[in-house]
């Protein structure tokens, strides 16, 4: 079965500053990776996503994310965050096993201080 | 196109109490899920439907939590009774089951209070 793992429970980073996400997984095979993000009160929302092909994937609100597999790794990454970035983020694992499965992690949430 | 909708927003019952949640989820979606996020965590899957069927409830509580999607669109999910250990955001989300990509469309949540 696969797992996800994000070290860091919270960061606060500065506003303009860049930012960076840590994900680390466990999965036999190339799983499916996802970044979600959640604002208060509000469901969760898709950032981008990774299946196959180019490791750096673009996703919506300026993030980017690379699958590393030698480190079993899919990180996050913005160059300046706004304000409007603080929320939770959420990676999340999934993979064909007895049907699709998604693990999510247990979150990072980000702060941005002005 | 109107995403997930979940109903009620926010829920106070006292303990012992029976309580439902609904989820109408994206036209289309042949996939539902029903996720339970404690404070401070991911979401933890629940039970999982393809149309009507349930193919994968190994994590609900079967003593006190049932759910049921009848037509294979909105479902509900019954918790009785209730504990205070309950208490928790419960998420649905839905998703295409083929050439979808597996990306979930999630409700904005019920957050249950169990007093």
């Amino acid at each position: 079965a696969q797992s996800v793992t994000q070290p860091d429970i919270h960061i606060t980073v500065s506003e303009g500053a860049s930012l960076e996400l840590r994900c680390n997984y466990s999965y036999g095979a190339t799983p499916y990776l996802f970044w979600y993000v959640q604002s208060p009160g509000q469901g969760l929302q898709l950032l981008l996503k990774y299946f196959s092909g180019d490791t750096l994937v673009q996703g919506i609100k300026g993030f980017e994310a690379e699958f590393k597999r030698s480190q079993s790794s899919f990180n996050l990454r913005k160059p300046s965050v706004h304000w409007s970035d603080a929320a939770e983020y959420f990676c999340a694992v999934g993979a064909h096993t007895g049907g699709f499965k998604t693990i999510f992690g247990a979150g990072t949430r980000l702060f941005v201080k002005a | 196109e109107a995403g997930v909708v979940q109903s009620p927003r926010y829920k106070i019952i006292e303990k012992k109490q029976p309580v439902a949640f609904w989820c109408n989820p994206i036209s289309g979606h042949n996939t539902l899920y029903w996720y339970l996020q404690n404070l401070g965590q991911g979401p933890e899957l629940l039970i999982r439907y393809e149309n009507e069927e349930a193919v994968d409830d190994s994590q609900l509580p079967k003593d006190r939590f049932s759910a049921e999607r009848l037509k294979g669109v909105d479902s509900t999910l019954k918790i009785q009774p209730a504990e205070l250990g309950d208490s928790a955001v419960y998420l649905c989300a839905s998703s295409l089951s083929t050439g979808g990509g597996y990306e979930q469309y999630f409700g904005p949540g019920t957050r249950l209070t169990v007093t």
